[in-house]
């Protein structure tokens, strides 16, 4: 079936330091991927996406693009704040549609000053 | 307009009870999705609806698990015989239908069987 694989955390940076979070997944077909952010306190959120191959997503300062070749989705950010402090997830969902997404274990992000 | 609600916000049971879980949807949304989130781990899904009906429940662990969604707006989720296995975050999720759109998640309901 299925899966996402993404890196352990928590992944502790200085703020305005470069930020990558490693996704990688196994599914059929064409799938369309995500990044979920969690704040504290708060509920899942989009923050971006990317339904075919070679689309890249951005929102916010983060992006990430859809390689077929690699099967991943990693996420970037050239500066990070002390308010991205978070936790990400990456997630998929099959062809064209979001009927169910199939989430990774989630990477959480602590930016200090 | 309002998000996703859930209630309770935090939910503590005895090992056997029954509970029920609430998701109000966004209005006018007609998808509705249940996820499970265990400590340390994403979310995991559990049930869709489109409308009234479950389209898609493979989720669900097992027969202890049933969810409704009668009037095609609010939803419950009821769990039977509560185990401490079942403790976890409860997440609901809606979207509008047509095409690829987003869905918005609650806060969840966060349950401890004891």
């Amino acid at each position: 079936g299925d899966s996402v694989t993404q890196m352990e955390g928590p992944v502790t940076l200085s703020e305005e330091a470069f930020l990558t979070i490693n996704c990688t997944y196994t599914a059929t077909g064409y799938p369309s991927l995500f990044w979920y952010v969690q704040y504290p306190g708060e509920g899942l959120q989009l923050l971006l996406k990317a339904t075919k191959a070679d689309d890249k997503g951005s929102n916010k300062g983060f992006e990430a693009t859809y390689r077929k070749e690699t099967t991943s989705f990693h996420l970037e950010k050239g500066s990070v704040q002390v308010s991205d402090s978070a936790v990400y997830f990456c997630a998929l969902s099959p062809t064209g549609t979001a009927s169910k997404l199939t989430f990774g274990t989630g990477t959480r992000l602590q930016v200090t000053l | 307009g309002a998000g996703v609600s859930q209630t309770p916000s935090n939910k503590v049971t005895e090992k056997g009870k029954y509970v029920e879980l609430r998701c109000d949807p966004i209005s006018g949304h007609t998808a509705l999705y249940w996820y499970r989130q265990s400590l340390g781990q994403g979310p995991e899904f559990l049930i869709y609806f489109q409308g009234t009906g479950a389209a898609d429940d493979s989720g669900l662990p097992n027969d202890r698990f049933f969810a409704v969604r009668p009037e095609g707006s609010v939803s419950t989720l009821k769990i039977q015989r509560t185990e401490r296995g079942d403790s976890a975050v409860y997440l609901c999720a809606s979207r509008p239908t047509g095409g690829w759109t987003e869905a918005f998640f609650g806060q969840g309901t966060r349950l401890t069987v004891v």
